[in-house]
């Protein structure tokens, strides 16, 4: 089975510090995604990366940054905590070809006060 | 741009009754679907998934969908809920190498 491990299940930050996100994946997947989930919102993509060293911006990048420096391991920077990014962060991961699905993890409930 | 629109943001059932839950999709080439659960504070589990071949998918749990281009529908089923069956649904098609996500259906199961 697919692993899909988020560093932290629940993060408390304040506003203003530098906080890193850290998602890792176990099936040599090419493709990682960021999302944020909010309430009457839905799933909104923030960033991808379809490889080592490569990133796109999803719908919502402002506020965020990532980093792909390995193939399993994919991270979220929020440079400059903000309340408004305060939400559930879910890291997914799949394989290149159109047909596969994506693999999500548990999730990390982020509270920036 | 293709998009998904899940019918009824809420669906409440009764415990044994027929689960029915509505996603209509658009695309401009031949679709892949995909329908995950979540359950509360967690992540998203995947359900089932329809790329090509037989139009009626089986899933996890006792869930199934019938993929239907006339009606560029792809709806899940289940002829009895369960008590654990109570979470949110999300219906999903891939585009290039995103999912784009219906946004999201909350079903209820009343004892």
């Amino acid at each position: 089975d697919v692993k899909v491990t988020q560093s932290s299940r629940y993060l408390v930050k304040r506003t203003g510090e530098k906080v890193f996100l850290e998602c890792v994946q176990d099936m040599d997947h090419e493709n990682m995604f960021w999302y944020r989930q909010d309430p009457g919102l839905g799933l909104r993509l923030i960033y991808f990366s379809y490889d080592v060293k490569m990133k796109e911006k999803g719908d919502i990048p402002e506020g965020y940054s990532v980093s792909r420096e390995k193939k399993e391991r994919f991270s979220l920077i929020l440079e400059s905590a903000s309340t408004n990014q305060t939400s559930m962060y879910l890291c997914a991961s799949s394989l290149h070809e159109r047909n596969q699905p994506q693999h999500f993890g548990d999730g990390t409930r982020l509270s920036i006060l | 741009a293709q998009s998904v629109t899940q019918l009824g943001s809420h669906v409440s059932v009764s415990e044994g009754a027929l689960v029915l839950l509505r996603c209509n999709y658009s695309s401009s080439v031949p679709p892949y679907l995909f329908w995950y659960v979540q359950y509360p504070n967690q992540g998203l589990q995947l359900l089932l998934k329809y790329t090509t071949g037989a139009t009626l998918v089986k899933g996890i749990n006792g869930f199934e969908a019938e993929f239907k281009k006339s009606e560029t529908s792809f709806h899940l089923t289940k002829p009895s809920a369960h008590m654990s069956d109570a979470a949110e649904y999300f219906c999903a098609v891939k585009d290039t190498g995103k999912l784009i996500f219906g946004q999201g259906t909350t079903l209820q199961v009343k004892p």
